[in-house]
């Protein structure tokens, strides 16, 4: 399974609302997660089963879809939020998105 | 405090072999399945390898089949990465992480460097 993530550069104001998108191949149902990764460091889980946030993660992010369309979105873009997001299915095998580099405007 | 910490990367000539090893502790090691993640330099995530968490249930990325072997001890608490037949594209910081399904604990990730 592919995923496609849009767009590859996303720069958005401080306090604006940023808009991921991760597009699968053929369907995963719900089976998706995603990660952020800061400069210089180690991946971490934001969301998982489509919409569920990990423990720890600020309310201002928040995901959706199902079947082969998925959406993250950081409803006000702060300063620590700059870094890649990958999406990630677990339905058939494993797969990454190749990311989006989100940064400030 | 809950974490995993790999070691065991370096540089290495193709062909050559390196061990990975990743420490778990804060948590009990043994009732999480475990997965290594890759990074190429400047590139984004892959999916290396998975065992459940009684080892006996493993599977591999098509482009490490039959050059790695992951596995683990539950009583020292570690996952392990033997790899071999190294090529230069295997260079990449290798990451262990909890979970399978959504990844939620990660090591800070050993560099693995495939030259001559």
């Amino acid at each position: 399974i592919v995923l496609t993530q849009s767009p590859a550069t996303l720069s958005v104001p401080p306090g604006e609302r940023a808009t991921l998108s991760c597009r699968a191949s053929q369907s995963i149902s719900r089976d998706l997660a995603w990660y952020q990764q800061r400069p210089g460091q180690a991946p971490r889980l934001l969301i998982y089963e489509a919409s569920i946030r990990a423990a720890g993660v600020p309310a201002r992010f928040s995901g959706s879809g199902s079947g082969t369309d998925f959406t993250l979105i950081i409803s006000s873009l702060q300063s620590e939020d700059v870094a890649v997001y990958y999406c990630q299915q677990s339905n058939n095998w494993w797969t990454f998105g190749q990311g989006t580099k989100v940064e400030l405007k | 405090e809950v974490r995993l910490v790999e070691s065991g990367g370096g540089l290495v000539q193709p062909g050559g072999s390196l061990r990975l090893s990743c420490a778990g502790s804060g948590f009990i090691f043994s009732d999480y399945e475990m997965t290594w993640v890759r990074q190429a330099p400047g590139k984004g995530l892959e999916w290396v390898s998975y065992i459940n968490d009684d080892g006996f249930t493993i599977y591999y990325n098509d482009s490490v089949k039959a050059r790695f072997t992951i596995s683990r001890d539950n009583v020292k608490k570690s996952l392990y990465l033997q790899m071999t037949h190294l090529r230069v594209e295997d260079t990449a910081i290798y990451y262990c992480a909890r979970g399978s399904m959504a990844l939620d604990l990660w090591g800070q990730g050993t560099m693995v460097t495939v030259s001559s």
